[in-house]
């Protein structure tokens, strides 16, 4: 149980232009998403945290007019890179928290590749 | 306030010697604490957590950790290392409602 997916896996796009990320729970409901992004041999850097039906809290340093978030589902939260650029380019990572109950534990995604050309 | 150190970023083992990955932590509440694992381009996966129950905590792949309190550490360890556990580990820490804060990593290379 306890499955996360992510869609795509891979995505390249051009310069400009705007890339969606979906995170879906498949197998249980999750009041609380979280997006990372992960550097080449680095760790993973949280950028926002998103709640069921309200706007996304984002962490300092993260513009929250070019990454979008939406969590209009217990089981679907989107990230939409806008206008992108070669600098954000990154591995995107999101995981989800159970809802119900003071969870403490997150289960991840297996991530998308996103190349800006 | 909650941190997470791993200490060393790349770490050596023959195969079939001990794995020993280093992670001190702090928080300003009684945390919980968890290794993951991370092959490339793929997310993470969960090797075990500590909970606030039993201090020595078995995971999965023959993985284990015991927090010590006194030390405010979690380090990971396997008896005898295998091909298969080279990859990238995480250790994080959480001191609260699901916010969770990870050390930069461990690369584990395991040589034949």
């Amino acid at each position: 149980g306890a499955v996360v997916s992510q869609h795509p896996s891979r995505v390249i796009c051009k310069s400009g232009t705007s890339v969606k990320i979906e995170c879906r729970s498949l197998d249980f409901q999750a009041t609380t998403m979280f997006w990372y992004r992960q550097f080449p041999k680095q760790s993973l850097m949280l950028m926002a945290t998103s709640n069921e039906g309200s706007k996304a809290t984002y962490e300092q340093g993260v513009e929250k007019d070019k990454f979008l978030i939406n969590h209009a589902s217990l089981t679907l939260s989107t990230l939409t890179v806008t206008s992108a650029h070669p600098e954000d380019s990154s591995f995107y990572i999101c995981s989800a928290g159970l809802a119900g109950r003071q969870s403490y534990e997150q289960y991840f995604g297996p991530g998308t590749r996103l190349t800006v050309t | 306030a909650q941190s997470v150190t791993q200490l060393g970023s790349h770490v050596s083992v023959s195969e079939g010697a001990l794995v020993l990955l280093r992670c001190n932590y702090s928080s300003s509440v009684p945390p919980y604490l968890f290794w993951y694992v991370q092959y490339p381009n793929q997310g993470l996966q969960l090797l075990l957590k500590y909970t606030s129950a039993a201090t020595l905590v078995k995971g999965i792949n023959g993985f284990e950790a015991e927090f010590k309190k006194s030390e405010t550490s979690f380090h990971l360890t396997k008896p005898s290392a295998h091909m298969s556990d080279a990859a990238e580990y995480f250790c994080a820490v959480s001191g609260g409602y699901q916010k969770v804060t990870f050390g930069t990593g461990t690369k584990l290379q395991v040589i034949p």
